[in-house]
């Protein structure tokens, strides 16, 4: 099983400022099958990134992935109020697909 | 509008079983594979099981394998999990999850339920 680990647990940004969130995985992930998910409290999660790098349907050009291999990244841009957030990482290439732990996004 | 449904949740005793539903609507349901992630309360995500659109392929968790039974219905657009011999950690909420692309099986998914509360406990 792949082991997904994200960093840092917590990330305490205020608005307009960027985020770097990071997703390491145990064993390399088969053809970028990496995606990332935003949860809200009370929500579910929502699809923001699928193949690291390309974007959801809807989905703002604050957000972008990237990375390959074992090293993934989730980047936005300029933080809006509504992105303060939990993020998960997702590897689908390999069964059982896993999630990573999440890191949370609070504003500082 | 694209959306899942999920029902059957509650609270149930250890070692007894549960039947999860999610009626989706929106979309050609039996072109998609369908997935059951959990969230225990305060917890990250996790995958427990996945279903090819025909039922070809079909996928456990681990921790779930032997005891929870993924199907079906493509006539009613729905998925459901059986689950037996419930522990408490199994305790969570199940979502219903639908696969990005049509006929494949290795994608991210792209349309979420709210989700179902499954609680096990005497």
């Amino acid at each position: 099983e792949i082991v997904l680990t994200q960093s840092p647990g917590t990330l305490s940004l205020s608005p307009g400022e960027r985020a770097t969130l990071s997703c390491r995985a145990s064993q390399s992930v088969s053809s970028t099958y990496l995606a990332w998910y935003q949860q809200k409290p009370g929500q579910a999660p929502r699809l923001l990134i699928y193949g690291a790098s390309s974007r959801a349907t809807g989905i703002p050009d604050r957000f972008s992935g990237s990375g390959s291999g074992t090293d993934f990244t989730l980047t936005i841009s300029r933080l809006e109020p509504e992105d303060f957030a939990v993020y998960y990482c997702q590897q689908y290439g390999s069964s059982p697909q896993t999630f990573g732990q999440g890191t949370k996004v609070e504003i500082k | 509008e694209v959306q899942v449904v999920e029902s059957g949740g509650g609270l149930v005793q250890p070692g007894r079983s549960l039947r999860l539903s999610c009626a989706a609507s929106g979309f050609t349901f039996d072109d998609y594979a369908m997935h059951w992630v959990r969230q225990a309360p305060g917890k990250g995500l996790e995958w427990v099981s996945g279903i090819s659109w025909s039922s070809g392929t079909i996928g456990y968790a681990d921790s779930v394998k032997g005891r929870f039974t993924i199907s079906r219905d493509n006539a009613k657009n729905s998925l459901y999990l059986q689950m037996n011999s419930l522990r408490a950690e199994d305790t969570a909420l199940y979502y219903c999850a639908k696969l990005s692309v049509s006929g494949g099986w290795f994608n991210a998914f792209d349309i979420w339920g709210q989700g179902t509360m499954v609680t096990v406990s005497s």
